[in-house]
């Protein structure tokens, strides 16, 4: 199974400020399609979890831009450029390009 | 609208069987993988399983394999889960989605004597 790791598990951000999540996987992501099936989620209080960013750095239908994603092979970073009150919650990376599907233990962003 | 409406949340007893639904609608129904996640108590993400309804080819988490079933019925645009013999440690919230793009509201099952 491949791996995936991220860090750090806990953000204190503090509002207006940038943000940036680091997830590592133990094999490439590449596929034999040349796709790179990466992702990010984002699951606020409560709530189930949404699709923020596919295949790297493309953001989902309604996503705003602060988001970014970036990266390749192993390493891939989500980026929130300027953090916002509606922003926390915990932020998995997860990978789609070999089964079994994996995710990440999960990032907490919390305002300080 | 695409949406995925799951069933509603259940408590249940060690032992008892149980299959909870997804009904997709708003999109075409057979052309997307549905997959199921786990979320315990307090924990992250864990994948179970996804299932392809245009032919029903179906993977396993091997963590789940042999412990749940995974199935969907085209006819109603319909996915579901189900267990034969329900632990306490099933004891969580059940997400399906529809390739991440679409998520259910997730349905709480929970199992307890």
């Amino acid at each position: 199974d491949i791996v995936m790791t991220q860090t750090p598990l806990s953000s204190p951000v503090t509002l207006g400020q940038p943000a940036s999540i680091s997830c590592r996987s133990s094999q490439s992501l590449v596929h034999s399609d040349g796709n790179t099936y990466l992702s990010w989620l984002q699951q606020r209080p409560g709530q189930p979890p949404r699709l923020l960013i596919y295949k790297i750095s493309n953001r989902f239908s309604g996503v705003p831009d602060r988001f970014s994603g970036s990266g390749a092979g192993t390493d891939f970073t989500l980026k929130i450029s300027r953090v916002e009150a509606e922003d926390v919650g915990v932020y998995y990376c997860t990978q789609a390009t070999q089964f079994p599907i994996t995710f990440g233990q999960g990032t907490r962003l919390e305002i300080k | 609208e695409v949406q995925l409406v799951q069933s509603g949340a259940e408590v249940k007893k060690p032992g008892e069987s149980l299959k909870i639904s997804c009904k997709g609608s708003g999109y075409s129904f057979t052309s997307y993988w549905i997959g199921w996640v786990r979320q315990m108590p307090g924990k992250g993400l864990e994948w179970m399983g996804i299932i392809y309804p245009g032919d029903s080819d179906t993977r396993y988490s091997p963590s789940f394999q042999g412990q749940v079933t995974i199935s969907a019925d085209k006819s109603i645009s319909t996915a579901y889960l189900q267990w034969s013999s329900l632990k306490a440690s099933d004891t969580a919230m059940y997400y399906c989605a529809r390739e991440w793009l679409t998520w259910g509201q997730g349905t709480l099952v929970t199992v307890s004597s």
